[in-house]
């Protein structure tokens, strides 16, 4: 059984930048392709990038181009978000999942706050 | 990139079926996959590819497409199946970019 298990929640400052992971288990890390998506308090899923295994390389929304990097660590089974110039719209609760959707981390709840 | 439009909210009578629709250009060439959440929870998968269900979903839980909408269908909704629902599906403009609907609220009444 597949398990994505996140970091817990932070608080940041304006500025300031955030790095959440996001721990596999029950499976073999190297054949899963990881996205990230978020959602702000009492909104929708937002989608923000992941690996694409057809191109093989990781691709970002626009909307998060140049303030956003997802990395891994395959001797950690371990994929890593960090988004970086934390402004106050980036308050939310960020998600794992497995590319088909198919398996999520519990949420890592960011809080930018001055 | 393109949009998936649902309806904001819905509502259905216990034990009546319920019909949420996904609107978007990328549903004429991908499929559509939805997502059950319930407050607090990640989402959960329903839906996938053409009417997959995972593993432990219901079977009160169907998908169809037409055209450019995609349409989660529940059967005999239950008390359980209050939620919000997304739906999300491949951006039609070849990038792979990923995108998701607004969301639809449902309510059991």
């Amino acid at each position: 059984q597949v398990q994505l298990v996140q970091s817990g929640a932070e608080v940041k400052k304006p500025g300031a930048s955030v790095k959440v992971s996001c721990k596999v288990s029950g499976y073999t890390f190297t054949e899963l392709s990881m996205h990230w998506v978020r959602q702000a308090p009492g909104k929708g899923i937002e989608w923000m990038g992941g690996f694409d295994p057809e191109d093989h390389e990781t691709i970002y929304a626009q909307s998060f181009q140049g303030r956003v990097t997802m990395t891994e660590d395959t001797s950690a089974d371990t994929a890593y978000m960090e988004l970086s110039s934390l402004r106050s719209e980036d308050t939310a609760v960020y998600y794992c999942a497995t590319a088909g959707y198919d398996h999520w981390g519990q949420g890592t709840l960011v809080t930018v706050t001055s | 990139s393109s949009e998936l439009t649902q309806d904001p909210a819905v509502s259905v009578a216990l034990g009546q079926t319920v019909r949420i629709t996904c609107q978007g250009d990328s549903l004429r060439t991908y499929y559509a996959s939805w997502f059950q959440q319930k407050p607090g929870q990640a989402p959960v998968l329903v839906i996938f590819g053409e009417n997959k269900r995972p593993s432990g979903i219901s079977d009160r839980f169907s998908g169809t497409t037409s055209g450019n909408t995609a349409s989660l269908t529940i059967t005999g909704a239950q008390a359980e199946d209050e939620a919000d629902y997304y739906c999300n599906s491949r951006d039609s403009s070849g990038n792979h970019h990923v995108v998701f609907g607004g969301g639809t609220k449902l309510t059991v009444l």
